[in-house]
């Protein structure tokens, strides 16, 4: 199984909202990936943990906010958002032993738009 | 400066009809990973390369690491309309924990 599911799949929100995306995996990877793809780009890194301890940080705005309650779930809370932040969120996943060989699989991704 | 450079950019065939795309640095990158993604939807991984002049194959499609782990090339034979999509080449450069990522080669096979 190497399968990340992402929830939901479709969101919708006004700048003032408070809203979280979900990511869960059950392959036993230790590191999780949340990535921002905006249209026609490839995708960007935002976040990155490692064995639940968030290890990169790419300069993410403070509206962003993840979170790794345990090794396989990763959250994104989202809290007044700008419509450029509208894009698809993509998590991803990986075995996490070293992060610079590891091979990453992508969920669905959330597209997110921001009215 | 985009680390990994692919081309071409934009590709349209017909089906039954061979192509390459290519994906180039000036980095050496320790490993290359190849996905293809459709509209709304994530990546979903091809293949993995690791090591220098390796080649491996998936059904039609013939993947290819260069000699100084510097490119990477994708042969699809025969291609198909279910081959349509935007093909990235992704690594990571030297001892950095980021993967990077090219702009990717949207093909089209028409029927």
């Amino acid at each position: 199984d190497t399968e990340v599911t992402q929830t939901p799949k479709h969101l919708v929100m006004g700048m003032t909202n408070k809203k979280s995306l979900k990511c869960e995996q059950h392959m036993g990877h230790r590191a999780m990936y949340w990535y921002k793809q905006k249209a026609k780009k490839p995708p960007e890194l935002m976040f990155v943990y490692s064995y639940e301890k968030l290890s990169i940080n790419e300069s993410v705005p403070s509206r962003f906010s993840p979170e790794c309650p345990n090794s396989s779930l990763l959250n994104l809370h989202l809290h007044a958002l700008q419509p450029e932040d509208s894009a698809l969120y993509l998590c991803a996943s990986s075995q996490g032993r070293t992060l610079r060989t590891d091979t990453q699989y992508f969920g669905p991704g959330t597209r997110l738009t921001v009215l | 400066t985009q680390l990994l450079e692919q081309s071409p950019q934009f590709l349209s065939i017909q089906e039954g009809e061979n192509l390459t795309v290519y994906c180039n640095s000036s980095s050496v990158f320790s490993s290359l990973q190849w996905y293809r993604q459709e509209p709304g939807e994530g990546p979903v991984l091809l293949v993995t390369v690791v090591t220098g002049g390796e080649v491996k194959k998936l059904k039609r499609l013939t993947f290819q690491f260069g000699d100084a782990r510097k490119d990477s090339s994708l042969h699809i034979t025969a291609a198909q309309p279910g081959d349509t999509g935007l093909y990235l080449c992704a690594g990571f450069q030297g001892g950095s924990e980021k993967l990077v990522f090219g702009k990717g080669t949207k093909l089209t096979v028409n029927p």
